[in-house]
């Protein structure tokens, strides 16, 4: 199973809401659908799993949706902190959306 | 608390194999599996492979079966894995993560292996 996310990349002020998206080239069950942040010399952070379900220490700006073949990461209110790439992951990860400040 | 300390960084001929090291400790091991991710320079996060903490049923991806093997120590709580045959287009921060069902939990610190 493919997945792609869009846009690559994401120029936006703190603040602002972002919109994160991520297809898969068949449907995926939502239990399996999960979604990290990676910051430069850190390693990826576990943000959302089973598609829509915070981990622990994740903020409650960070939410996740979606069913089939689309799912969608949202943060509501960008903080300085969020500006990352995020990945989705089935089993293989997505290509990335790199979020950055505009 | 829950952790897992990979072994320090790897400069190495082409070629030649590395072998990298994740210690695991805070939980029951066996409990989990471990999987293997790499970051090439300027690209994305790449799955490797996975083996569960019972040291059975490895799986790997396509594109490195046969030059990549994955072993843990149920004794130390570690887990291995080990590239051979390799190129400079291996050359990339390798990470460890505690898995279950899929879902990445804890992370590694990472491993920068080097092919030069």
């Amino acid at each position: 199973i493919e997945l792609t996310q869009s846009p690559a990349t994401l120029s936006l002020s703190p603040g602002e809401r972002a919109t994160l998206s991520c297809r898969a080239s068949q449907s995926v069950s939502t239990n399996n659908l999960s979604w990290y942040q990676h910051k430069p010399g850190q390693a990826p952070r576990l943000l959302i799993y089973a598609t829509s379900t915070r981990a622990t220490g994740t903020p409650a700006r960070f939410s996740g949706s979606g069913s089939g073949t689309d799912f969608t990461l949202t943060i509501s209110s960008l903080q300085p902190e969020d500006f990352a790439v995020y990945y989705c992951q089935h089993d293989f990860f997505g290509g990335g959306t790199k979020v950055e400040i505009k | 608390q829950v952790q897992l300390v990979q072994s320090g960084a790897e400069v190495k001929k082409p070629g030649a194999s590395v072998k990298v090291s994740c210690k695991a400790s805070g939980y029951t091991f066996t409990n989990y599996g471990i999987s293997w991710v790499r970051q090439a320079p300027g690209q994305g996060l790449e799955w490797m492979g996975w083996i569960s903490g019972n040291n059975d049923k490895p799986g790997y991806s396509q594109k490195l079966q046969g030059r990549v093997t994955l072993t843990t120590d149920t004794s130390t709580s570690t887990a291995y894995m080990e590239l051979r045959s390799l190129r400079s287009d291996d050359t990339a921060v390798y990470y460890c993560a505690r898995d279950w069902n899929y879902v990445r939990d804890i992370w590694g610190q990472g491993t920068r292996v080097t092919v030069s």
